[in-house]
C-alpha cells in the first residue's frame, strides 16, 4: 500500500542551529501537507504544497514539493526552543483522496 | 474559532469492556476521521466518514467499529477491549474534497488517552 516515510526520526539541535526534515511517499502526491505536534498537544496544520517544486515560506520555516511530486522537506532557519515538537508530513491516498497517510513523524529537541 | 472536541482527555477500561469515543466538530466539516497515535508509527487512520452513515476503513479497522448519525458527531466503538488498544485516540474533521489538486486541512481534537488493563 501506500507509505509515507520520514527521516531522520529524531533531531536533537542546539537552539540557533538549523533543521530539516525529510519525507518521501512511496508513490505521486497530488499535494503534501505538513502538520506539528507540540508535546502533550494535538497535530496542526502548517502548509499545504500543491505544484511540482513549489517552496513556501513561513518566517524561518521553509517548506519545498519535489519536481516530481513524491517528495517533501521542511527546513528551519535559527531554531528556536517554540519549534520543539513533532513534525509530520501527510499525503492524499490515491489521486484526490479524501484522506491522508501521515508520516512517522520528527522529533525535534531544541537545546537552550 | 473552529473546534473539535473529544468526550474524555484520559480514559481506564478493562479488557472485554465495549468502549465509546465521541468527537464533534463544530465546523459543518462533511469528513470525519478517526486515527490512533503510538510512539515511532505516527497517525493511522482507524476509519474515516465523508457524510453521514457513510464510512471507510482504513489502514488498522480490526477490533473497531465507528457511528455517524449527524455531521457533527462521530464514535469510535471498541466493542471487546484489548490491552494492545492501549493508545492515544485521535479525532479530526476537515471540508470535503478541495479543487485543482488541493485538499483541505485537518482539525485535530485534543485526543483521549484510553489505557486497556
Amino acid at each position: 500500500g501506500q507509505q509515507v516515510m520520514q527521516i531522520p526520526q529524531y533531531q536533537h539541535v542546539q537552539e540557533g542551529e538549523d533543521f530539516t526534515t525529510y519525507c518521501n511517499s512511496s508513490t505521486t502526491l497530488s499535494n503534501i501537507q505538513w502538520y506539528k505536534q507540540r508535546p502533550g498537544g494535538h497535530p496542526v496544520f502548517l502548509i499545504q504544497l500543491v505544484k511540482s517544486g513549489e517552496v513556501k515560506k513561513q518566517k524561518r520555516l521553509t517548506f519545498q514539493f519535489g519536481e516530481a511530486k513524491k517528495n517533501s522537506s521542511l527546513h528551519i532557519t535559527a531554531t528556536q526552543t517554540t519549534d520543539v515538537g513533532t513534525y509530520f508530513c501527510a499525503g492524499p491516498r490515491g489521486n484526490y483522496g479524501q484522506n491522508f497517510v501521515f508520516g512517522p513523524g520528527t522529533r525535534l529537541s531544541v537545546l537552550p | 474559532d473552529v473546534k473539535v472536541t473529544q468526550s474524555s482527555r484520559y480514559l481506564v477500561k478493562r479488557t472485554g469492556e465495549k468502549v465509546f469515543l465521541e468527537c464533534v466538530q463544530d465546523m459543518d466539516h462533511e469528513n470525519m476521521f478517526w486515527y490512533r497515535q503510538d510512539p515511532g508509527l505516527g497517525l493511522r487512520l482507524i476509519y474515516f466518514s465523508y457524510d453521514v452513515k457513510m464510512k471507510e476503513k482504513g489502514d488498522i479497522p480490526e477490533g473497531y467499529s465507528v457511528s455517524r448519525e449527524k455531521k457533527e458527531r462521530f464514535s469510535l466503538i471498541l466493542e471487546s477491549a484489548s490491552t494492545n488498544q492501549t493508545s492515544m485516540y485521535l479525532c479530526a474533521s476537515s471540508f470535503h474534497l478541495g479543487t485543482s489538486g488541493a485538499s483541505y486541512e485537518q482539525y485535530f481534537g485534543p485526543g483521549t488517552r484510553l489505557t486497556v488493563t
